[in-house]
């Protein structure tokens, strides 16, 4: 079946430096990729999201890269924050719509002090 | 104002009972979903309902039953609870089919002895 699988599991950083999250994706049909950010016992939520006909897309400190050939989108986050710690969850969409997502596993960053 | 809400936000019961999860979105929207993330922190979508019509029906076992009253509400009845049904379930919403960005409800954690 389809599938996202998504790199590293956990990462630490120090706060300032740079974070960078890696996705891959199987459907060659998938158009909709969104980030999103869960901290702790709180909901997920949307940071950024960017569609197959864009390459790139920044949000202030946060940007996505997507690679449609190689079928691999990646999230950067430059001068992390404390607050940026959180686990981040790359999705991407199944079949032609965007409705259906298929989440990657996470990736708990930590940003130390 | 809470834009997703659902309830109960935390349920313990035993094996083999039936129990409910409700959820409502004052949004506005037109798609509602629920997610099924479990200890490892997966999400994965369990259904969809566009306008109180069924979308995505992910080969849930069929003791999972949703119901939409109307498009603001979508609640989920789990008959026969299972060990394996502890999880946290999300219920999300979205502008319409194919608008992307989904806002999830804060979680209903289910734990099932």
């Amino acid at each position: 079946g389809e599938n996202v699988e998504q790199h590293p599991s956990t990462l630490s950083v120090q706060e300032g430096d740079s974070a960078v999250i890696k996705c891959t994706y199987s459907d060659s049909a998938s158009n909709y990729f969104p980030w999103y950010k869960q901290e702790l016992g709180k909901r997920p939520q949307l940071i950024i999201d960017i569609r197959s006909n864009v390459g790139e897309k920044k949000d202030q400190r946060i940007a996505v890269t997507l690679n449609k050939t190689a079928k691999h989108f990646s999230l950067h986050i430059t001068e992390t924050q404390p607050e940026d710690s959180a686990v981040y969850f790359c999705a991407a969409s199944i079949g032609l719509g965007t409705d259906k997502l298929i989440f990657g596993t996470g990736t708990r960053l930590q940003v130390f002090p | 104002d809470t834009a997703v809400s659902q309830t109960p936000k935390y349920l313990v019961t035993q094996m083999g009972n039936d129990k409910s999860i409700k959820c409502e979105q004052n949004l506005g929207h037109d798609t509602m979903y629920w997610y099924k993330q479990d200890s490892k922190k997966f999400l994965k979508i369990m259904f969809s309902y566009n306008n109180k019509e069924l979308i995505i029906n992910e080969t849930v076992p069929n003791r999972f039953s949703p119901k939409s009253p109307d498009k603001a509400h979508l609640n989920l009845h789990i008959n026969s609870l299972e060990l394996g049904d502890s999880a946290v379930y999300f219920c999300a919403s979205s502008q319409g089919l194919n608008t992307g960005e989904l806002f999830f409800g804060e979680g209903s954690r289910l734990t099932v002895l």
